[in-house]
């Protein structure tokens, strides 16, 4: 069965860099891309963006260009979601879904709690 | 890359029919019949309810019903049940990005 497995919750302090994994399983890695979606507290879903595991092309949010790189090892059929510079506002569960560009996610990990506290 | 608009909250009784809607723009839910519905309940993940505006996919009670026309989706929910209680997110393609709408509370009372 297909499987997103993400790494575990983490705090920052503001100023520093996050990065999230995604371990896929239960399919062929390179037919699908990665999305990543995030929800700050109480709120909704916000789009990140979303990379190609078959040639690592990525579509991003305008707002995060700059600040997120997404990639992918296909050798462990892991996607990384980065997000520097980090603010209060970041603080949100981060998920990763098997997705395609036009916005279809079947398949959701766990989500990731991001902390961005001083 | 504005979100897409959603009323705060609908709510029906069990049994019933409910309809939320969804307004984009002609860039976004007007120009792609790329719309998902996305039911989310407290601390879960979303769970992927209908895509490509009217597709179900499997295992999704046939229930749940899409439709769009020009800027505006909708999710229809017949037979309301007291599990479909939780948000609802639409999200649609816009050419390079995809945008969430804000999410709709729905109660059964």
């Amino acid at each position: 069965q297909v499987q997103l497995v993400q790494s575990g919750a983490e705090v920052k302090k503001p100023g520093a860099s996050v990065k999230v994994s995604c371990k896929a399983s239960g399919y062929t890695f390179t037919t699908y891309g990665i999305s990543w979606v995030r929800q700050a507290p109480g709120q909704g879903l916000e789009w990140m963006g979303w990379i190609s595991a078959y040639n690592g092309n990525t579509n991003y949010a305008q707002k995060l260009q700059g600040r997120v790189t997404m990639t992918t090892d296909t050798s462990t059929s892991t996607a990384y979601m980065e997000l520097r510079s980090l603010r209060s506002d970041d603080t949100a569960v981060y998920y990763c879904a098997r997705g395609t560009p036009s916005g279809i996610h079947l398949y959701w990990g766990q989500g990731t709690l991001v902390t961005v506290s001083s | 890359q504005s979100a897409l608009t959603q009323p705060r909250s609908v709510s029906g009784s069990p049994g019933q029919s409910v309809t939320m809607s969804c307004t984009g723009t002609s860039s976004d839910v007007g120009s792609y019949n790329y719309v998902s519905w996305y039911q989310q309940h407290p601390g879960k993940a979303p769970k992927l309810m209908i895509y490509d505006v009217s597709k179900r996919p499997s295992g999704v009670p046939n229930r749940f019903s899409g439709s769009k026309s020009g800027n505006t989706a909708s999710l229809t929910i017949s037979g309301l049940q007291a599990e479909d209680e939780a948000d609802y997110y639409c999200c649609s393609y816009a050419g390079s990005y995809v945008v969430f709408g804000g999410g709709t509370k729905l109660t059964v009372l």
